[in-house]
């Protein structure tokens, strides 16, 4: 396995910006995951895809975000509009398709900064 | 709603000396708790899982949790730890039919000389 990668690492970006962010996720990993980790937090938990259906969100996940995962590969995850309070760490996480008990496997995350 | 509390926002401890990391963990379901680690500027890292069976469960690099459920606990322990060892470490679950983890807020473990 080559591991979760996420891209970009970081990202800066002034308040009122769009920004997207891209997971790949281990090879043959039916389900992706995305959460948000704030500064002395656990990560929350966004949004989940299973292939490429979206089968739940997180009331965290605003209308200005959106989260795509086209053909069941990568995934991107879109915020419109950013502002200060989206600053973050924003982590994919990748599992096979066995059951809720399943391993996630997580990339290294996309620091975003909202100026 | 399910969830887990850590109850240490911070351990500090010696090389080479035991640890013991606290996770309590509430729900009215079955539960599957997590212990991960996230070494800085990193994603988490598995280091262990309890999903039934055995209530102790032992993980990578030495780690260990016992899993009680008269106490809903579920913390972790080593031995003896090393200086590699400091980073934040999350306890988390995931309950019934979701797939979401729920994490705590993570204890921050410092080893020093």
């Amino acid at each position: 396995d080559t591991g979760v990668s996420q891209d970009p690492r970081h990202k800066i970006t002034k308040r009122g910006q769009n920004v997207t962010f891209r997971c790949d996720p281990i090879s043959e990993h039916n389900r992706l995951y995305w959460y948000r980790q704030t500064l002395g937090q656990g990560p929350e938990f966004l949004t989940y895809f299973q292939n490429e259906a979206q089968l739940e969100k997180s009331r965290l996940l605003s209308d200005r975000f959106s989260a795509e995962r086209p053909k069941g590969s990568f995934s991107t995850l879109e915020i419109q509009r950013t502002e200060q309070g989206d600053s973050a760490m924003y982590l994919c996480a990748s599992s096979k398709d066995r059951g809720v008990t399943e391993t996630q496997y997580f990339g290294p995350g996309t620091r975003l900064l909202v100026l | 709603a399910q969830s887990v509390t850590q109850l240490d926002s911070q351990v500090p401890v010696f090389e080479e000396a035991p640890v013991e990391l606290r996770c309590n963990y509430s729900s009215s379901v079955s539960v599957y708790l997590f212990w991960y680690v996230q070494y800085p500027n990193q994603g988490l890292q598995l280091l262990l899982k309890y999903l039934s069976g055995s209530t102790l469960v032992k993980g990578i690099n030495g780690f260990e949790a016992e899993f009680n459920k008269s106490q809903t606990s579920f913390h972790l322990r080593k031995p003896s730890v090393h200086i590699s060892d400091t980073a934040e470490y999350f306890c988390a679950c995931v309950t019934g039919t979701a797939s979401k983890l729920t994490f705590g807020t993570g204890t921050r473990l410092q080893v020093t000389l």
